[in-house]
């Protein structure tokens, strides 16, 4: 079975600074997705950043990027320029390549960031 | 505006007692989910249905069940078998054929039980 290990429960990040979240997984598959999930205040979750496990390439969207590894089996999210409404919890996730595969999430890490 | 709505935002549950929280959407999806979260955890899936009439048990499926008789409804039931259900449950749905990567989540649900 998969899973999905995030092993900083809090990180904290000053006002326009970088910061990086770790999350590592374990599987045996060759085809498998890789997303960044972003869950503020008010509890909804929103999609940051995605990465398929083919592509050597790192996913980048604006100040968001990761790191993929996919022979250590990391996955870590990056965040330049951190703004105050980065504040939330990060969950990282994994979902097998078929098309309906479900996603398996890690525990989050909570993501403070002081002005 | 289209999206996911979730009510009540809080439901209280008595000992014995079953409680449906709702989940309705009018984005056209046709797979939906269900979702608990708990304190210091990630979301664990309940169960989803890729079709109307048609639903699959998720990793944590004791003691819930669900209905799809319509498209954009996904009812989920807390029976009394479900010995701790105080959670906050999210409802998804993304479009057929393009994976749980492209879900949109609900504002969730938060239940506590009296």
């Amino acid at each position: 079975a998969q899973t999905v290990t995030q092993s900083q429960p809090e990180m904290s990040v000053q006002e326009a600074e970088t910061v990086t979240l770790s999350c590592t997984y374990d599987t045996s598959e060759s085809d498998y997705y890789l997303f960044w999930y972003k869950q503020p205040p008010s509890r909804q979750m929103i999609l940051v950043i995605r990465q398929e496990a083919y592509k050597q390439q790192n996913a980048t969207e604006n100040r968001f990027s990761v790191n993929f590894q996919k022979a250590a089996k990391s996955f870590s999210l990056k965040i330049s320029d951190s703004q105050l409404g980065d504040a939330a919890m990060y969950f990282c996730a994994y979902r097998s390549g078929g098309s309906q595969g479900n996603l398996i999430f890690g525990k989050g890490t909570k993501l403070s960031v002081k002005p | 505006d289209g999206g996911i709505t979730q009510s009540p935002k809080y439901l209280f549950r008595k000992e014995g007692q079953n409680v449906t929280l709702s989940c309705e959407q009018n984005l056209n999806h046709d797979a939906m989910y269900w979702y608990r979260q708990d304190p210091g955890q990630g979301l664990r899936l309940i169960y989803y249905s890729q079709i109307v009439n048609d639903f699959q048990k998720g990793d944590i499926a004791e003691g819930y069940s669900v209905s799809r008789e319509k498209k954009e409804s996904f009812p989920l039931t807390v029976t009394s078998a479900q010995k701790n259900p105080t959670a906050f449950y999210l409802c998804a749905s993304s479009p057929w054929g393009q994976g749980p990567e492209t879900q949109y989540f609900g504002p969730g649900t938060r239940l506590l039980v009296l």
